[in-house]
């Protein structure tokens, strides 16, 4: 399983975008970058996820490197909703997934 | 998205008993699900996969005798605690595959157990 390191926590203003970076230097050809995110108490939610081109869904646009080794999540405008614990998490398909420390992130209002 | 419900939420429990807790997929078919669990302020720890009609997979350092995993339809896995101790208080989270192949896979609410 490919290692992920991540900033332990981050902060930023409300409506401000956000990027949170994620390094995966031990990444195989065939492992898509899955996205969640924790809020407290509850149980991890799907954010995104992406192989090699950037992707955008509703709640996040994902941008990678083009080596592969490092991704960055960004969420365009934060809110206080979007506090919360962010893991990326690097994964060939079987979907058994290995949660990294992640990164907490603080939305100031 | 597709659902993915545990239960009960919370849980307290003298030391010694068994804990049964559900995980149910409500709108899908799971033929595998995942159990984690989670200390305070720490990331979560894979347990082992529940397979449907077939014996789970532990992780390394994971009791198979102390977490009974069943996994007897394809809509429900149950985890059970047994002989719990303050040591097992913990909050446990589920997730299924749904078998569509969207790359997503859905985590139950979690259930905080605390054993006194």
């Amino acid at each position: 399983d490919a290692k992920t390191t991540q900033p332990n926590s981050m902060e930023s203003n409300e409506e401000e975008p956000v990027h949170l970076p994620c390094n995966h230097s031990t990444i195989s050809g065939t492992d898509y970058i899955h996205w969640y995110r924790q809020l407290p108490s509850q149980g991890p939610e799907y954010v995104i996820h992406g192989l090699t081109s950037n992707v955008n869904n509703r709640m996040a646009s994902l941008a990678i490197a083009e080596d592969r080794k490092s991704s960055t999540l960004i969420l365009h405008r934060a809110t206080l909703r979007d506090a919360a614990v962010y893991y990326c998490i690097p994964s060939s398909g079987t979907y058994k997934y290995i949660f990294g420390t992640g990164t907490r992130l603080k939305v100031l209002a | 998205g597709a659902v993915v419900s545990q239960h009960p939420s919370w849980v307290i429990c003298k030391s010694g008993t068994s804990v049964k807790i559900e995980c149910r997929s409500l709108d899908f078919q799971a033929t595998t699900m995942f159990w984690y669990r989670q200390f305070p302020k720490q990331s979560l720890m894979l347990m082992a996969t529940s397979n449907e009609g077939s014996k789970a997979t532990y992780e390394q350092g994971v009791e198979k005798d102390k977490f009974l995993i069943n996994h007897a339809s394809l809509t429900l896995s149950t985890l059970t605690v047994t002989s719990a101790h303050p040591e097992d208080s913990s909050f446990y989270i589920c997730s299924a595959v749904s078998g569509r192949n969207t790359g997503e896979l859905f985590f139950g609410e979690g259930s905080r157990l605390t054993v006194l």
